[in-house]
């Protein structure tokens, strides 16, 4: 089944202790791309991917980390997790070009207390 | 990236027809996505529009004018299951990559 696979689903940790979101997709795809979603504030983009070994700061990257050696993973990293950082995070991805649109993991819901 | 606006909630009576609007930067732009996000659920893609027109695809229906920088999703026959989030994202410059608005929230009552 074609898909994105983020995990852990669930995940509350204490401030400063560092944590990783990791994300898999099995449909070859270019793109992946990382958002975090707030009431009120809608999906914004943290950072995103274009291919193997290139990414890109979003719209709010301060605080996070990704990298892209392989295809097929595009983990988040959070360094030193502050509760600001308590969010609903969703890792995506698409093909290269064209009306694909993205598909979204199924998110990962983090509290940083 | 794109500066999208659209309606922050609507609300509507099952069987009617529904439209929600959303507006976006002109400059650079590629096209525009309209995804549904069921509450506690990830966004699901509904429609890709690059060209000025209608496209439909059964209850639901998606607008573009490039000229305006206006798109909408029109959703028809409401059922109750259409409750939930619509968010509209664009692209521009040279990626692929979607700016998304805040979302509309639909409530559809009996």
């Amino acid at each position: 089944e074609a898909q994105v696979t983020q995990n852990p689903r669930y995940l509350i940790t204490v401030t400063g202790k560092k944590l990783t979101v990791t994300c898999s997709q099995n449909m070859n795809h270019e793109y992946m791309s990382w958002y975090r979603q707030d009431p009120g504030l809608g999906l914004r983009q943290i950072y995103y991917s274009m291919n193997v070994e290139v990414t890109d700061k979003g719209d709010v990257p301060e605080g996070y980390k990704v990298s892209r050696k392989e295809k097929r993973n595009f983990p988040l990293i959070l360094e030193s997790p502050s509760p600001n950082q308590t969010s609903l995070y969703f890792c995506a991805s698409s093909k290269q070009q064209g009306n694909y649109g993205y598909t979204f993991g199924s998110g990962t819901r983090l509290t940083v207390v | 990236g794109q500066n999208i606006d659209q309606p922050t909630e609507m609300t509507a009576t099952e069987g009617a027809i529904v439209q929600i609007n959303c507006t976006y930067q002109t400059s650079g732009f590629n096209g525009l996505f309209w995804y549904q996000q069921h509450a506690g659920e990830a966004p699901t893609f509904l429609s890709y529009n690059v060209l000025d027109g209608l496209e439909e695809k059964g209850r639901f229906s998606s607008f573009l004018s490039r000229s305006k920088g206006y798109s909408y999703l029109l959703l028809k026959e409401l059922q109750m299951k259409d409750s939930a989030s619509y968010l509209c994202a664009g692209t521009s410059g040279g990626s692929y990559i979607p700016t998304f608005g805040r979302g509309t929230s639909l409530i559809v009552h009996p």
